[in-house]
């Protein structure tokens, strides 16, 4: 079975732009989250979809969106980026009520 | 929130050497889960573990839900263990991981 896939895997960025990053769950797999990993906050999450629907919402300004398609992929988009932008972004995906198997991440460099 | 405690921050240990590392949190949870994190940045699933125990080859894990803790135990370790060990949990039902800071483990040949 497939692992969790997202693209792109590396994105440069300027400052203001926005930028949507992707995630392919496993099959089968209805719950996507999204988190942030960088190094002075460490892993933050940001965001969860199930049945396209946002289940949960991290501490994050609404610069952050997400959404989920009927095929449970799910995309994320930031808005007006700013330097602190840059960080890992990974996508996890999960069955119901079990545990959550992570993506190989996004790094997103805001220059 | 809840607050997630991982000890020690950074281990370095010599090839062949035994450890233990330990995550606290401070309040119940319905899930707990341990990772490994490659220096690719890739989250490798080790364990869910939400009581009770569980073994995986030279790796173990023990999580003690009444007293809010659990353990990871590597044995016999190798090279190729060193990276980030993390402990996260989650309140349920809505998947919501809060990871502690991580171990970082370095072993050397």
């Amino acid at each position: 079975k497939a692992g969790v896939t997202q693209t792109p895997r590396y994105l440069i960025k300027t400052r203001g732009q926005q930028v949507t990053l992707s995630c392919s769950p496993i099959s089968g797999h209805r719950s996507v989250s999204w988190y942030q990993q960088t190094p002075g906050q460490g892993l933050q999450f940001l965001f969860e979809y199930f049945s396209e629907t946002q289940r949960n919402k991290g501490n994050f300004p609404g610069r952050f969106s997400g959404r989920q398609f009927s095929n449970s992929r799910s995309e994320m988009n930031v808005s007006t980026l700013e330097l602190g932008d840059s960080a890992l972004y990974l996508c996890a995906s999960s069955l119901s009520l079990t545990d959550q198997y992570f993506g190989p991440g996004t790094r997103l460099l805001v220059l | 929130g809840i607050q997630v405690e991982q000890s020690p921050p950074d281990l370095i240990l010599q090839e062949g050497a035994n450890s233990t590392l330990r995550c606290n949190f401070s309040d119940s949870v319905n899930n707990l889960q341990w990772f490994h994190q490659n220096p690719w940045g890739q989250l490798i699933n080790l364990f869910y573990i939400p009581s009770g125990t569980k073994q995986n080859g030279r790796l173990s894990a023990t999580t003690v839900a009444t007293e809010r803790y659990s353990l990871l135990y590597i044995s016999s370790s190798q090279t190729t263990d060193s990276g980030v060990y993390f402990c996260a949990v989650d309140l349920g039902p809505a998947r919501q991981l809060t990871f502690g800071s991580g171990t970082q483990l370095t072993v050397l040949p």
